[in-house]
This record gives structure tokens, C-alpha cells and sequence, in this order.
């Protein structure tokens, strides 16, 4: 079955640790993004790529980074400069849209607390 | 900037109950409307979509119309069942924003039988 693969489930951080958090579709979907929800919020864009080697930041990119090395996996790396990074990380996909009108597939998430 | 305005929950009914979630929006652009699901301790499932005025979409019992005049997007069901009981979000789409979601607060709803 095609989908979106988040891992792990639940992850946790030391301070002054980075950790990467992975993101892998079989959808062959051209687009990938990464979000952050915060308890009773809603979802904030951290970063996304459209393309291949290819990425920009969102909303909230300070102290997060990307790749995009292959179509299938963007991982995203919470570095030690993320002073408040517990909150649970959302990945998602869609197809190529000229006309914006393309749905976003979404992972079942990695919950980061800190130690 | 583009904006998606939820009610605040939670909203709480009994089942067989009828379900309206208001959502109003801003885009700079002409955008498409979408509605997610969250089920506790998941990711966001499609839930509907629509992607320009007066379209109506539907799934699952769940029905919500494009209404630019009024710039909302509300969500209905005629019906509620316990499963239904989740969190809910509305978001908009607009391409010249590069195809960026931009989200709702969300409205959890909590449905007893």
C-alpha cells in the first residue's frame, strides 16, 4: 500500500542533542512538507521542498533543517539552536499542482519531548 | 496574509446529533478549501474538499460549501456517531503561495452515546 512513513513514533531529546526525524513516501509524490503542532493548536510549516534538491523554509524554520536528496524521504533535523521542541512533527506529500487544488497526505507523526 | 478562522472548541453532542463547524477564511489569492480529520495520536486524514465557488464537498455524511461571498467553509453532518469524535481542521490552499497549506486552529468534537 502506498503511503507516508513517519519515524519513530516517539522520540526524545537531550539538551544540546540533535536529532532527525524521518520521512519516506511511496506515494511518488513531487512535494513534501514538515509541520509542527503544539498541544490544542493547529499546524504550523516548517519547511517544504517542491523538487528534488530543492527546499524552502516556512513559517517557523529557525533552528529546524532539511534535505531532499532523493523524491522519496525529507527528513528533518531538529538542531540544538530549537530552544522549545517539544511538540509532535507532522510530514506530508502531494503531487505536483499547477493550480493549487492538490490534497496534502499526511504521516502519522513523531511525537519529540525533551529530557 | 492568507488566515483560516475556526470556531474554538471543544464541542460536545450526543450521538445522532447534528454537527456544523463554522470556518471563515482570507486569501490573497482565489484558494482551495480543504477539511482534515486528526483521530487521537495520528496524522491528518483528508477529510473533503473544494476547489471553487459553490462547489460542494462530501464524505463520509460530512458536507461543507464554498461560499465566496461569505468567505466560509463550514462543515456539516446530519448524524454524529461516536466515532466522529476527533479533531477537525480547515485549511486553505492558494497556488501562488507555492501550494502551502495554511491551517485552521482546529475544533475537537467529542461525541457521547
Amino acid at each position: 500500500d502506498g503511503g507516508i512513513t513517519q519515524s519513530p513514533k516517539y522520540l526524545f531529546r537531550k539538551e544540546g542533542q540533535n536529532v532527525t526525524l524521518s520521512c519516506e513516501q511511496n506515494l511518488n509524490h513531487d512535494a513534501m512538507y514538515w509541520y509542527r503542532q503544539d498541544p490544542g493548536q493547529g499546524l504550523r510549516l516548517i519547511y517544504y521542498s517542491q523538487i528534488v534538491n530543492d527546499f524552502q523554509k516556512g513559517d517557523i524554520a529557525e533552528g529546524y533543517s532539511v534535505s531532499r536528496e532523493k523524491k522519496e524521504s525529507f527528513p528533518l533535523t531538529v538542531t540544538s539552536a530549537q530552544k522549545n521542541p517539544t511538540a509532535f512533527y507532522l510530514c506530508a506529500s502531494s503531487l505536483a499542482d499547477s493550480r493549487g487544488n492538490q490534497p496534502q497526505h499526511f504521516g502519522d507523526g513523531t511525537r519529540l519531548s525533551i529530557l | 496574509g492568507d488566515s483560516v478562522t475556526q470556531m474554538e472548541g471543544p464541542v460536545t453532542l450526543s450521538e445522532e446529533a447534528f454537527l456544523t463547524i463554522n470556518c471563515t477564511y482570507t486569501a490573497t489569492g482565489y484558494p482551495s478549501l480543504f477539511w482534515y480529520v486528526q483521530y487521537p495520536g495520528e496524522g491528518l486524514q483528508l477529510l473533503l474538499k473544494a476547489t471553487k465557488a459553490d462547489d460542494k464537498g462530501s464524505n463520509k455524511g460530512f458536507e461543507a460549501t464554498y461560499r465566496k461571498e461569505t468567505t466560509s467553509f463550514h462543515l456539516e453532518k446530519g448524524s454524529v456517531q461516536v466515532s466522529d469524535s476527533a479533531v477537525y481542521f480547515c485549511a486553505l490552499r492558494v497556488k501562488a503561495a507555492g501550494n502551502k497549506l495554511t491551517f485552521g486552529g482546529g475544533t475537537r468534537v467529542l461525541v457521547k452515546p
